[in-house]
């Protein structure tokens, strides 16, 4: 079956440092992947997503790039800030039929002033 | 705000109770899901919906039981509530059920069962 593994937290950091969140995935032939973002008392919110090898996904300084050959989806940004502070989730999508999402367990981000 | 609707946004109950948890989906979404969330198990996929029909099931346990109406909103519930059932349950919808369209998650109902 489908699963996704992300390194487990929390991954503490100081502001503009640089930030890599593993994620790894297994999944059937070739699924779409996302990263989502919660911040504390919210829901998940998409971040960035990747639809096929190679592909590279970014936003708000974001990003993360689908890595076939390695299985892997690893989120990065090159300077992080307090605000960045949250929950975040690697998934996966099967890109056939209907499917649903299916998420790492979350790796909590902590940005310190 | 993702346009996802969801109430109540906390309920406490007593074991042994049935609660229902409400989903209102973005305009538009034809595609509801029910997720949970708790600590030792992540986030876990429970049912989807595709316009009004039970499109997938995952790890949904036989006292929990959903449907989705025909004006689109969804409701999940809860029975024979026990301790273990705490946790935060979410909504999320689509515009279909294909695997590229965008999931909107709502803000989730936090039960906790005492």
């Amino acid at each position: 079956g489908n699963s996704v593994t992300q390194m487990e937290g929390p991954v503490t950091l100081s502001e503009e440092a640089f930030l890599t969140i593993n994620c790894t995935y297994t999944a059937t032939g070739y699924p779409s992947l996302f990263w989502y973002v919660q911040y504390p008392g919210e829901g998940l919110q998409l971040l960035l997503k990747a639809t096929k090898a190679d592909d590279k996904g970014s936003n708000k300084g974001f990003e993360a790039t689908y890595r076939k050959e390695t299985t892997s989806f690893h989120l990065e940004k090159g300077s992080v800030q307090v605000s960045d502070s949250a929950v975040y989730f690697c998934a996966l999508r099967r890109n056939s039929g209907y499917s649903t999402l299916t998420f790492g367990k979350g790796t909590m981000l902590l940005v310190s002033p | 705000d993702s346009g996802v609707t969801q109430t109540p946004k906390h309920l406490i109950t007593a074991t042994g109770q049935r609660v229902t948890l409400r989903c209102s989906p973005r305009s538009g979404d034809l595609s509801v899901y029910w997720y949970q969330q708790s600590l030792d198990q992540g986030l876990q996929f429970l049912i989807q919906y595709y316009n009004g029909e039970e499109r997938a099931k995952g790890n949904i346990l036989e006292r929990f039981s959903a449907q989705q109406f025909p004006d689109l909103h969804s409701e999940l519930n809860l029975s024979s509530l026990e301790l273990g059932d705490s946790a935060l349950y979410f909504c999320a919808s689509s515009v279909d059920a294909g695997s590229n369209t965008e999931a909107f998650f709502g803000q989730g109902t936090r039960l906790t069962v005492v």
